[in-house]
């Protein structure tokens, strides 16, 4: 089962507005990754972050992580028309490759 | 650049056929995975396989089998395909505990 939560599930927004996601996860973890996926093709890796940080920033997109709440959000400020995706956040289990992966935030922005 | 690589973008097979599905990668990852993505469910882990010859079940296995001779290949079969196995599969591999890296996906139907 799914162990990994986005909120929201679905999130539309205006290009030029920032959107943000929500992560929750139950398990201990070494990092926590968020993906994009674009309608009809694969996951792309977008951000990792590790469980000593608590911010990190790539361009526009800002992760932050609460370990104490086992929570993360992205945030990705500026929206484009092209950032329309789905986004998911994942947790490998510690020292292994197997990760459990969120339902998505299906993100549409509108020009 | 890394590159993981399914055979098939789209793939059309009948009720009761063997259906293989392949994947290869050529980034030397020792991690491997199958997983079928459905509307409303999210991504899940079908096998996995750690190693050459290795293969651990994920959470829904039935109906499938897989095959990793070599490294960069890892093979899904579906034994005796049924309708409810049309679905989008996803290839991704990995090291470690570092993000994984998918392909495309292999829109799978089942008449």
């Amino acid at each position: 089962s799914q162990q990994g939560e986005e909120d929201p599930q679905a999130l539309s927004i205006q290009e030029g507005e920032n959107a943000t996601m929500n992560c929750s996860y139950k398990t201990s973890i070494n990092n926590l990754q968020w993906y994009r996926q674009n309608s009809g093709r694969g996951l792309v890796h977008l951000i990792l972050i590790r469980s000593n940080e608590r911010e990190k920033h790539s361009g526009r997109l800002r992760v932050t992580l609460d370990t104490s709440k086992k929570s993360s959000s992205l945030l990705i400020t500026a929206s484009r028309a092209a950032d329309t995706a789905s986004y998911f956040c994942a947790t490998p289990a510690p020292n292994a490759g197997k990760s459990t992966f969120g339902d998505g935030t299906t993100l549409t922005v509108k020009p | 650049d890394v590159k993981v690589t399914q055979s098939s973008r789209y793939l059309v097979k009948r009720t009761g056929e063997k259906v293989f599905l392949e994947c290869v990668q050529d980034m030397d990852h020792e991690n491997m995975f199958w997983y079928r993505q459905d509307p409303g469910l999210g991504l899940r882990l079908i096998y996995f396989s750690y190693d050459v010859k290795m293969k651990e079940k994920g959470d829904i296995p039935e109906g499938y089998s897989v095959s990793r001779e070599k490294k960069e290949r890892f093979s899904l079969i579906l034994e005796s395909a049924s309708t409810n196995q049309t679905s989008m599969y996803l290839c991704a591999s990995s090291s470690r505990d570092q993000p994984q890296h998918f392909g495309d996906g292999t829109r799978l139907s089942i008449l």
